[in-house]
C-alpha cells in the first residue's frame, strides 16, 4: 500500500524557516517525480514544487522561488521541503504528491494527509 | 501560467440528480486535465486523470469529458457521499495550476 507522511509543520514567526518531510512507502520511491501542494485555510489548492526521481530536476512556483528548496533522499525514501523567509501568506497545508508514472499525461495519483503549516507572530 | 476557470463555484442538488462541472483552460491542453474531490479535512482524492480516464477504484458515475480547452465532469446520479469539493487541474506545462473549485451542496 503507498503511504505519503508528511511531518514538520507547525507555528513560525514571519521570516523564520521551517523544513518539512514526507516519508513515502509501498513504492519504488526512488523512481517517481514528487511534489509539494499547499492550500490556504479555506482556500484552493496550488502547486509549490517539485523534484525529479535523482533530484537533480527541480521547479517552483513564481510566489515560493528562492525561499523554498525541494530535496529528496532516496536512500531514506525521503521527501524534504526547506522553507526560509516564511510569510503570513505561506499558511496553508502542505500535501506530499507523487506523480504518476513514465507516460503522459501525468497526474497527482497518491497524496499525503498533509502537514499545517502557520506563519504568525 | 496556464489558468483554469471551473464553473459554478458552488452547486446545491438532491441525491440522484446528474450534475456537471465544467472546468476551461486559457489555452489549449490537449487531454492532460484531471479531476479531484476533496472532502473537509481530507487530502484530494483523484477521480478522473487524462480527461477520461476513471482512476481505479471509483465509481462509474464519474465521468470526464473534453478536449483543448472545455471540460466537462459530470455524476450521473449523485450520491451522498459526493458532496464534496472538487477541483480540476492541467499538467500540461510547469506550474500545475488547479481550478478554484466547485463545492457540491446538499440542497
Amino acid at each position: 500500500e503507498v503511504q505519503l507522511v508528511e511531518s514538520g509543520g507547525g507555528l513560525v514567526q514571519p521570516g523564520g524557516s521551517l523544513r518539512l518531510s514526507c516519508a513515502a512507502s509501498g513504492f519504488s520511491f526512488s523512481t517517481y517525480w514528487m511534489h509539494w501542494v499547499r492550500q490556504a485555510p479555506g482556500k484552493g489548492l496550488v502547486w509549490v514544487s517539485c523534484i525529479n526521481s535523482d533530484g537533480i530536476s527541480t521547479n517552483y512556483a513564481d510566489s515560493v522561488k528562492g525561499r523554498f528548496t525541494i530535496s529528496r533522499d532516496n536512500a531514506k525514501n525521503t521527501l524534504y521541503l526547506q522553507m526560509n523567509s516564511l510569510r503570513a501568506e505561506d499558511t496553508a497545508v502542505y500535501y506530499c504528491a507523487r506523480r504518476s508514472s513514465i507516460v503522459a499525461p501525468y497526474y497527482f495519483e497518491y497524496w499525503g494527509q498533509g502537514t499545517l503549516v502557520t506563519v504568525s507572530s | 501560467d496556464i489558468q483554469m476557470t471551473q464553473s459554478p463555484s458552488s452547486l446545491s442538488a438532491s441525491v440522484g440528480d446528474r450534475v456537471a462541472i465544467t472546468c476551461r483552460a486559457s489555452q489549449s491542453i490537449s487531454n492532460y486535465l484531471n479531476w479531484y474531490q476533496q472532502k473537509p479535512g481530507k487530502a484530494p482524492k483523484l477521480l478522473i486523470y487524462a480527461a477520461s480516464s476513471l482512476q481505479s477504484g471509483v465509481p462509474s458515475r464519474f465521468s470526464g469529458s473534453g478536449s483543448g480547452t472545455d471540460f466537462t465532469l459530470t455524476i450521473s446520479s449523485l450520491q451522498p457521499e459526493d458532496f464534496a469539493t472538487y477541483y480540476c487541474q492541467q499538467s500540461y506545462s510547469t506550474p500545475w495550476t488547479f481550478g478554484q473549485g466547485t463545492k457540491v451542496e446538499i440542497k
